[in-house]
């Protein structure tokens, strides 16, 4: 089993609805780390948290620490949000970071 | 500032073959690390450093070298290239040495495909 898994694996979603993607991880973490890889491949870091809520522009980011499980929200999606979302956690015990196998989204007109 | 940068973009070797893939920054950070993205599975650390001079070992280091004879500079050799390396590489880097609450600056990628 992974230590860091997310769901769903793709999704696909019209313009403006709302989007939620999951992370839930099984190690002792010091920070969860949410980024963005476009097709053209960069990795871009959109969130670090390692409690309650941020929100940047249309994104949010929730962590419940209890459960291990964070959830990425992107509210009004719009076709320039298609990207491959990767959760991955700062392990407390090795401050080495576990990367999840990332969220295909796509965003259609 | 550039940030972290990384070539070459595309390499395609013959096994057998050795390489460097060059990765510099320019903020000053004191870790770097690299990872290799394969499909179906997560960011694989290779080696990262947490300052000049200090290297270490990652989840998958065989047949990978590192050095950091610089802050700005953490080059990865390839000492004998097998088709079991095609991945692609990334360089990322993060202001102090632990990751505690340091947010990770990627580089753009190398694309390596072994023959």
């Amino acid at each position: 089993k992974n230590e860091v898994e997310q769901s769903p694996q793709n999704l696909t979603a019209q313009e403006g609805e709302f989007i939620t993607i999951n992370c839930s991880y099984s190690v002792g973490i010091s920070a969860l780390h949410w980024l963005q890889q476009h097709p053209g491949g960069g990795i871009v870091s959109l969130f670090m948290l390692s409690s309650g809520k941020k929100k940047h522009g249309r994104l949010i980011a929730t962590i419940n620490i209890q459960e291990k499980h964070s959830s990425l929200h992107i509210t009004a999606s719009h076709p320039r949000d298609s990207a491959v979302y990767i959760c991955a956690v700062s392990d407390r015990n090795t401050d080495k970071l576990i990367f999840g196998t990332g969220t295909r989204l796509q965003v259609f007109p | 500032n550039a940030g972290v940068t990384q070539t070459p973009k595309f390499q395609v070797l013959k096994t057998g073959q050795s390489m460097t893939l060059q990765c510099a920054q320019d903020m000053n950070h004191e870790y770097m690390s690299w990872y290799r993205q394969d499909p179906g599975m997560g960011l694989r650390l290779i080696h990262y450093s947490v300052g000049a001079g200090i290297t270490d070992q990652g989840e998958v280091p065989n047949g990978y070298n590192v050095s950091r004879s610089t802050t700005e500079d953490f080059p990865l050799r390839l000492l004998s290239a097998a088709p079991s390396q095609t991945s692609v590489y990334f360089c990322a880097s993060s202001y102090e040495r632990q990751l505690l609450y340091n947010e990770q600056f990627f580089g753009p990628g190398t694309r390596l495909t072994v023959l």
